[in-house]
């Protein structure tokens, strides 16, 4: 059974980073797929944030891209994303999922931007 | 980006209806859709990809279909399990791009 994990700190200053980690059991990343992940604002539809392929190979969503990073640890069996320069509109749900039609999801984490 | 306009927004059902959510790309898509199920509090779950395959588990009473641009999700007899919001993601390109979601309620 393919089950994802987020992790990271559920709140966050305003202009800091936020950082978090996808763990993944059940399936080795090394054997493909991509990775992704989405957010939902309170009350809001869902967001793709990004994807990353095994190899490293990268998508972001446009809106998002100059303050996106993910990566992924094959060794760890996990992903992880960052977001810098974060503001109030960050505030959200944060999920990460695999392929790219997103067939099993974490039970994703609010993370709070707010000082 | 290619955007996704869904159809209701919201809808009010009776258990044992018969309900059709749509889903309309702004360009052609083949059949790289995605439907999902979302209730409060909780995590999307998948339902259908490639527009018409239902995912490992989720009941038959779930059925999607079309193809190009336009897409629809129907559930054959609403149970009191199914009222959530309900959202279409098409994954033929980057960016990928969600639907606004359809909530579906109790009448």
């Amino acid at each position: 059974q393919v089950q994802l994990q987020e992790s990271g700190p559920g709140l966050v200053k305003p202009s800091e980073t936020l950082s978090l980690t996808c763990a993944v059991s059940g399936y080795s990343i090394s054997s493909g797929y991509y990775w992704g992940w989405i957010r939902q604002a309170p009350g809001k539809g869902l967001e793709w944030i990004g994807s990353i392929y095994q190899s490293g190979s990268t998508y972001y969503n446009p809106s998002l891209k100059s303050r996106v990073t993910i990566s992924v640890d094959t060794s760890k069996n996990q992903f992880s994303l960052r977001l810098s320069s974060v503001t109030a509109a960050d505030t959200a749900v944060y999920y990460c999922a695999r392929r790219r039609d997103f067939d099993y999801w974490g039970q994703g984490t609010l993370v709070t931007v707010s000082s | 980006d290619i955007q996704m306009t869904q159809s209701p927004s919201s809808l009010s059902a009776s258990v044992g209806d018969r309900v059709t959510i749509t889903c309309r790309a702004s360009q052609g898509i083949s059949n790289y859709l995605a439907w999902f199920q979302q209730k409060p509090g909780k995590a999307p779950k998948s339902l259908i990809y490639a527009a018409s395959n239902l995912q490992s588990g989720v009941p038959s009473k779930f059925s999607g279909s079309g193809s190009g641009t336009d897409f629809t999700l129907t559930i054959s007899s609403l149970q009191p399990e199914d009222f959530a919001t309900y959202y279409c993601q098409q994954y033929y390109s980057y960016p990928l791009t969600f639907g606004g979601g359809t909530k579906v309620e109790i009448k």
